[in-house]
This record gives structure tokens, C-alpha cells and sequence, in this order.
């Protein structure tokens, strides 16, 4: 079965500090990979996406997110957080086909 | 150029009852995606319009139904209302069908 998993619900951080969030997919089929954030009581917004091409990806805000085929992943880094980054993110992908999958997320809370 | 809006943003509902969703998509985007975001969880999926049509469907019962209109603007109806259904539900839209989706800010939907 196609599925996402975000391998931590919770990663607090103090600011300026170094961040990954960890996630790995399970498809028999090449995929699209994606990473979006959500700030409260609003949509998502796209902060990065892998196509083809570099494995590694570079998005908005700092973030940036490298693809690893033999081990499935597609984890998110930020060298250096802010307060403002305090959020809840979520990792997904789609095969070309009509639906997109999406983890469970992961709450990054940034501390000062 | 606007992006996707959705209305309303929040609306109160009893069990039992019936409910529309609105969601105006992009200018120049013909496909639109429906999404339920139980609290603390990732969107799931509920089905896809492109072009009018309905282009594929989640896992979500009948009492699920959508329409997309000639401007591409979009409508989700849920009958006999849950208390389960209660969630953030999203709408994306894109130029197409495998290209990248915008999220609208959501409706929240309560019901008692």
C-alpha cells in the first residue's frame, strides 16, 4: 500500500538551532515528493518539491530536502530555525496519478 | 492573479444534516481536489474534478459528493452529516493534472 510516514509527530528546537524532520514513503511506482507547511488556522503552502533530477532541493524560507531512492526518504533540513518557522509540516507525494498522500505531520515548535 | 478561496471559513452543523462547501479556484486552473484534515492529522484525500468530471475518489462514502462548474469554481456536499465529519476541509486547484496544487485556507467544519 502507497503511504507516508513522518517518523516524528513532535521536534521542538531551540532558535538558530540545526532541524531535520524525517520521512519515508512507501510506493511500488516512482513518485513525486512534496513538503508543505501549515501555520495555524490556515492552508497549506507548498516549501519544496522533487520532481527529477538533483536529489537534493532547495525551497523557501532556508529549507531544503534531499531524495534517497534506495532508502525511500525525503527528510527536511533547516541549517538555522526561527521563531517564525514554528509550525506543523507535512510530507507527501503523488504518482502521477489524481491524488496526492500525505503523512501525519510533524509539529516543529521553535523555542527562544 | 487570485489564488484559491473557500467559503465559509468555519460553519457549525448538526448531526444529521447536510452541508456545501465552496471553493473558487485559481485563475487559469482546471482541476480542483477536495481534502478532509481531521484535527491532528494529514489531509486525506476525498476525490478530484477535471474539466467538469469527476477524475478519481478516496475512500469516503457517497453521502460525498462534488460538482465543478464551467468557471472551474468547485461545490462539496456531505449528507446525513457525522459527528466524524467534523474537520478542515481543503480545496487545491491546479492547471492540470499532474502539476503542482494551491491550497485554500480551509473551511471548518463543526459538527454537533
Amino acid at each position: 500500500a502507497q503511504s507516508v510516514t513522518q517518523l516524528d509527530s513532535q521536534v521542538p528546537v531551540f532558535e538558530e538551532a540545526p532541524v531535520e524532520l524525517r520521512c519515508n514513503y512507501s510506493s511500488s511506482v516512482s513518485v513525486y515528493l512534496f513538503w508543505y507547511v501549515q501555520y495555524p488556522n490556515q492552508g497549506l503552502q507548498l516549501l519544496l518539491k522533487y520532481l527529477s533530477g538533483s536529489t537534493l532541493v532547495k525551497g523557501i524560507n532556508g529549507f531544503e530536502a534531499e531524495f534517497n531512492k534506495s532508502q525511500t526518504s525525503f527528510h527536511l533540513r533547516k541549517p538555522s530555525v526561527h521563531i517564525s518557522d514554528t509550525a506543523e509540516y507535512f510530507c507527501a507525494f503523488h504518482t502521477g496519478g489524481f491524488k496526492t498522500i500525505f503523512g501525519a505531520g510533524t509539529r516543529l515548535f521553535v523555542k527562544a | 492573479e487570485t489564488g484559491v478561496t473557500q467559503s465559509p471559513t468555519h460553519l457549525i452543523k448538526t448531526r444529521g444534516q447536510q452541508v456545501t462547501l465552496r471553493c473558487s479556484s485559481q485563475s487559469g486552473h482546471n482541476t480542483v481536489s477536495w481534502y478532509q484534515q481531521a484535527l491532528g492529522q494529514g489531509p486525506q484525500f476525498i476525490f478530484q474534478y477535471y474539466r467538469e468530471e469527476e477524475n478519481g475518489r478516496g475512500n469516503f462514502p457517497p453521502r460525498f459528493s462534488g460538482l465543478q462548474f464551467p468557471n472551474y469554481s468547485s461545490e462539496l456536499n456531505v449528507n446525513a452529516l457525522e459527528l466524524d465529519d467534523s474537520a478542515l476541509y481543503l480545496c487545491a486547484s491546479s492547471s492540470g493534472l499532474n502539476t503542482e496544487a494551491f491550497f485554500g485556507q480551509g473551511t471548518r467544519l463543526t459538527v454537533v
